[in-house]
């Protein structure tokens, strides 16, 4: 399965200010997605990122306030933006491992505001 | 929208017990995944179940799939405090094609030496 690197492991910003969040993939995947896990809580899906193309955003998430890039198969960026108290979670990153494989996840990046 | 409901939410038992976490929806799923997470990680994958009536075991894990594709259930033999960490069901949507899992809310389960 595929090994993904994401950083940074955690953080704390300032309200207002922006975060990006990286995640590197050991081999190359069609899409990559974006997760949020509020403390205590399951994950959340905020895109779908697919290389060459816009990211696919879900409902609740905009483009304006969870910017994405997927400049290539192994590389993809959240930008958590203008960000307030209520965006502290945790963020992480997945790709599909194949079908019966599962979804590997990056480690996460833990996100505090304040 | 799919949703999967997880129970219970917490669980704390002590080393030795047995326990069961059940993962329960009104929709079909073409395969669901258990996952593990620990804290600072990420989940990893325990097992994919994808046929009705499935039975999975790892070690004192024992997963199955429900006959109609809609339930799954996790059970721990003699819990151990290594199996302590954040439970998560999450289905793959029958006859999609977008890949989006479907999470469960998760069981958090603390085993106690």
């Amino acid at each position: 399965s595929a090994v993904i690197s994401q950083k940074p492991s955690r953080d704390i910003c300032q309200r207002g200010t922006s975060l990006t969040i990286q995640c590197q993939v050991d081999s190359q995947v069609t899409m990559m997605f974006w997760y949020r896990q509020q403390p205590g809580q399951s994950l959340t899906l905020i895109a779908t990122a697919n290389q060459g193309s816009e990211a696919t955003y879900e409902s609740g998430f905009v483009i304006d306030k969870f910017p994405i890039s997927r400049p290539n198969l192994t590389f993809s960026t959240l930008t958590v933006s203008n960000m307030s108290p209520e965006d502290s979670s945790i963020y992480l990153c997945s790709v599909e491992g194949g079908w019966g494989y599962g979804y590997t996840f990056g480690s996460g990046t833990r996100l505090t505001v304040v | 929208t799919q949703l999967l409901e997880q129970s219970p939410q917490f669980l704390s038992i002590q080393e030795g017990e047995n326990l069961t976490v059940y993962c329960n929806s009104s929709s079909v799923f073409s395969s669901l995944q258990w996952y593990r997470q620990e804290p600072g990680e990420g989940p990893v994958l325990l097992v994919t179940v994808v046929t009705g009536g499935e039975v999975k075991k790892l070690k004192r894990l024992t997963f199955q799939f429900g006959d109609a594709r809609k339930d799954s259930s996790l059970h721990i033999t003699a819990a151990q405090p290594g199996d302590t960490g954040l439970y998560l069901c999450a289905g793959d949507p029958a006859g999609g094609s977008n890949y989006k899992l479907t999470f469960g809310k998760g069981t958090l389960l603390t085993v106690n030496p």
